[in-house]
């Protein structure tokens, strides 16, 4: 069974760009989430979607983060206007509805100048 | 507070040590994950602890879940390189995973 997939896998950007990662999901998985890994620290949670709809997005920076999963399937994460502070590997993982193990794709490493 | 401490936050230890890591926490918590990632790579869940007290033991892991359920810790018999990678204790709560700050473990051969 293919794994998550993520893309890209790196991606250097100046402060004030934007940047927008992508994410499929392990086929058959209705959950996905979107964590943000600051180096030297555990994943936290940005958004959840159950399908194509948003579980929870109490951590999202709302101002400048946006995600969207359209058709249940694949997912976008995007910011704009990225800070220095973005600077972090965004991962996302996936589910079986509601199951508490979650499949983590390999990340996407942002860097922001 | 979700709030899950690791400790230690670094450990070097050499080939066929033994070592243990600890998750702790202020509040009770039902359930806790325990995964393993390397560089470059996601977490990969390891174990799931759930009822207090519970030892579960996955070939050189063991795992424990306190009594009291506000703890938990990861024993390695006879480390290997293999073994080298950052290891995180996560709890969840409703729809949310919270994970603590990591344990960064490097088996030197």
């Amino acid at each position: 069974e293919a794994g998550v997939a993520q893309s890209p896998r790196y991606k250097i950007i100046e402060k004030r760009q934007s940047v927008a990662f992508w994410c499929n999901p392990i086929s058959g998985h209705a959950t996905l989430y979107w964590y943000q890994q600051i180096l030297g620290q555990g994943p936290k949670l940005l958004i959840q979607f159950q399908n194509n709809g948003v579980v929870d997005d109490s951590q999202l920076p709302k101002d400048r983060f946006s995600a969207e999963r359209l058709k249940g399937v694949d997912s976008t994460l995007k910011i704009q206007p990225a800070k220095l502070e973005d600077s972090a590997v965004y991962l996302c993982a996936s589910s079986w509805a509601w199951s508490d193990t979650q499949y983590f794709g390999p990340g996407t490493r942002l860097t922001v100048l | 507070t979700q709030l899950l401490e690791q400790s230690p936050q670094f450990l070097s230890i050499q080939e066929g040590e033994n070592l243990t890591v600890y998750c702790n926490s202020s509040s009770v918590f039902s359930s806790l994950q325990w995964y393993r990632q390397e560089p470059g790579e996601g977490p990969v869940l390891l174990v799931t602890v759930v009822t207090g007290g519970e030892v579960k033991k996955l070939k050189r892991l063991t795992f424990q879940f306190g009594d009291a359920r506000k703890d938990s810790s990861l024993h390695i018999t006879a480390a290997q390189p293999g073994d080298t990678g950052l290891y995180l204790c996560a709890r969840r709560t409703g729809n949310q995973f919270y994970f603590g700050t990591g344990t960064s473990l490097t088996v030197i051969p």
